[in-house]
């Protein structure tokens, strides 16, 4: 099993329709949860962090369910400008891997 | 802007070259990372250091050697690379988030 994983999409929407993605984790000592944004050949982008509480930033929802180890980030409204990979990553802050990927999830927002 | 710069930005080598990839920040940091992103694969955490000091290395050939001389430069030194070896290699640097350098597209023929 992985330890990040992540439906790879692509996930097809119209403009203005709500989508949510979901990442889950495999080991229990992660601590702490991001998600990127990534345009084609260009570096990832902070999106958000995650937090226990959950947390919103204007069209973007993130949540964290430590029992079910999984991270979600919702888009509402969204845009053409938002079609691009989005990728979970997860971070330990002790012991080896301390960074791990999820391969990403493809968003395609059509007019 | 991150903060964070790659040089070079392209780089083409053949399999008996010598090179290095450099990433400069002067953020301030807790960690700094040299990650691989290959196409149709995710990214792959290959080295970390914390204060100059590699911490993790993540069964990374011996093709690939990185260097940490002080807390604004990273480099990895490359020789003898694989065409295989071909990838987006990035560089992250940890304050309370990760944040990416716009990385070096590598092609080894």
């Amino acid at each position: 099993r992985k330890e990040v994983e992540q439906d790879p999409g692509p996930f097809n929407v119209p403009e203005g329709a709500t989508v949510a993605f979901n990442c889950t984790y495999s080991n229990s000592a992660s601590q702490s949860f991001f998600w990127y944004r990534q345009d084609c050949r260009k570096e990832p982008k902070l999106l958000m962090s995650v937090y226990s509480s959950g947390n919103e930033d204007g069209r973007f929802t993130a949540q964290l369910n430590r029992a079910s180890q999984y991270i979600s980030l919702l888009i509402r409204d969204s845009k053409l400008s938002d079609s691009a990979t989005y990728l979970c990553v997860v971070r330990r802050d002790t012991g080896r891997r301390a960074l791990t990927f999820g391969s990403g999830t493809r968003l395609q927002v059509q007019p | 802007e991150t903060g964070v710069t790659q040089t070079p930005r392209h780089l083409v080598m053949g399999m008996t070259n010598k090179k290095s990839l450099k990433c400069e920040q002067h953020l301030g940091h807790n960690a700094m990372y040299w990650t691989k992103q290959s196409a149709k694969k995710p990214l792959e955490l290959m080295f970390v250091y914390n204060f100059k000091e590699q911490t993790e290395n993540n069964s990374v050939p011996s093709r690939f050697s990185p260097e940490c001389p002080n807390s604004s430069h990273l480099f990895l030194h490359l020789h003898t690379l694989q065409p295989e070896d071909s990838a987006l290699y990035l560089c992250a640097l940890r304050l309370r988030e990760q944040y990416f350098g716009p990385g070096t597209r590598l092609t080894v023929t």
